[in-house]
């Protein structure tokens, strides 16, 4: 069974700075890898897709990569802001299935 | 892009009663749907797959019988909690799957009072 793991559990930085969060997962077989973005009491927001062949993707501020043989993703964000605060889920999906990541939870402060 | 519609968004109910959860792909045929539930400050767990036609797929400690998943068509699965207990309480959140993309619903907020 896929476990995916995600690290820090929760980051609190000022409004401005550079920030990677990780996510690494036990099992390389995999047909991609998903980040979102959650808000509190909301539902999910897909922010970057990698498929299983590449390595990375990116979206304005963000960029994620995926290193499938040692079961690592990263997501960066450039020049945080306060509404970047959030939790950020990620994903993976193998076959028929998709397992989730306990998430970060990010606080971006003024 | 994808769309899928998953209502209500919220919904209150009573003690014993049963709650129906609908999710539907708008613009696209989902082969699979998936059901996750999600607590206040956890991340979202997998209760169970469903495949049109067929028979859903539960999760390890999913009482199937409590959560019952109807996919009766490639464009709409339905999760059904039956005599709902306030720790049924939970966040539900539908995804449905074509050959490449998973698709959210904006998720069901089901409080049992």
């Amino acid at each position: 069974k896929q476990e995916v793991t995600q690290i820090p559990a929760a980051l609190s930085v000022p409004e401005g700075e550079n920030l990677v969060l990780n996510c690494s997962f036990t099992d390389s077989a995999i047909y991609n890898l998903q980040w979102f973005r959650q808000d509190p009491g909301k539902g999910l927001t897909s922010l970057l897709l990698i498929q299983s062949s590449q390595r990375e993707q990116t979206s304005g501020r963000l960029n994620a990569s995926l290193d499938k043989s040692s079961g690592r993703s990263t997501l960066y964000i450039a020049a945080s802001q306060p509404g970047d605060s959030a939790t950020y889920l990620c994903a993976v999906r193998r076959n028929n299935d998709m397992r989730f990541g306990a998430g970060t939870r990010l606080t971006v402060k003024p | 892009g994808a769309v899928v519609s998953q209502h209500p968004s919220w919904v209150i109910c009573k003690s014993g009663t049963s709650v129906k959860i609908e999710c539907r792909s708008l613009d696209f045929q989902a082969t699979t749907m998936f059901w996750y539930r999600q607590f206040p400050k956890q991340s979202l767990m997998l209760m169970a797959t469903s495949n049109e036609g067929s028979k859903a797929t539960y999760e390890q400690g999913v009482e199937k019988d409590k959560f019952l998943i109807n996919h009766a068509s490639l464009t709409l699965s339905t999760l059904t909690v039956t005599s709902a207990h306030p720790e049924d309480s939970s966040f539900y959140i539908c995804s449905a799957q074509d050959s490449l993309f998973n698709t959210f619903g904006s998720g069901t907020r089901l409080t049992v009072v």
